[in-house]
């Protein structure tokens, strides 16, 4: 079956540092999705990307948060200064006809 | 989003039949009731979803009631590996999926 791809596994940084993660949708999937979940949590909405712009976002998704698609295979996700408080799993997600959502196995971004 | 409501926690016995409930008494005629489980901080794994009608696939079956205010996910031979917490969603295509805390499922030998 095909995945979605996430890297790295791991991201370690320092608090105030840039950092992109990085996520392969499913190659005919057109809908995009970014989410976290902060250790012992619930699993968060942060955005949503469709024909090149973001059709929604959550308030966690503020200006320190960007998501680009810069070609036809790659969707980022961008912290421009990170914070102790975005340290989490980060997960993307695709679908196709925006039925089923398909998840990657996630980047853990430690913040230091 | 509708809410839904799960209950916290549930085990069961491997080999037998789980059946997780979920309440969505405010879903509108255009939302579908999605099921996704998360083993150990995995990414959500799709089981399935419906909008009126019962559905079966090869991981599970979903039953919803006529006036859509319930379902029941059946795991219909729990194995050890089906530990989880389990997630009921409803949803309006093309809308995000909104988790809650979900029902974490034991399957005790």
């Amino acid at each position: 079956e095909p995945e979605v791809t996430q890297t790295p596994s791991h991201q370690v940084t320092q608090m105030g540092q840039e950092v992109i993660l990085r996520c392969v949708p499913i190659s005919n999937h057109l809908y995009f999705y970014w989410y976290r979940q902060i250790l012992g949590q619930k699993v968060e909405f942060l955005v949503s990307f469709y024909n090149n712009e973001i059709s929604e976002k959550s308030e966690i998704f503020d200006d320190q948060f960007s998501v680009e698609r810069p070609d036809g295979s790659n969707f980022t996700l961008k912290i421009r200064s990170t914070k102790l408080e975005d340290s989490a799993m980060y997960f993307c997600a695709s679908t196709d006809l925006n039925e089923k959502l398909f998840f990657g196995s996630g980047t853990q971004l430690s913040v230091l | 989003d509708a809410k839904t409501t799960q209950p916290p926690s549930m085990d069961c016995a491997e080999g037998r039949a789980a059946n997780l409930p979920c309440n969505h008494s405010t879903i509108s005629g255009n939302e579908y009731v999605y099921w996704y489980r998360q083993i150990h901080s995995q990414g959500p794994q799709y089981i399935i979803h419906g909008l009126k009608n019962n559905e079966t696939n090869e991981m599970a079956s979903l039953i919803i009631t006529e006036d859509r205010k319930s379902s029941t996910l059946i795991l219909p031979h729990a194995t050890l590996r089906d530990t989880a917490v389990y997630y009921c969603i409803v949803r309006a295509p093309p809308g995000k999926l909104q988790f809650g805390a979900g029902t974490q499922v034991v399957v005790t030998p």
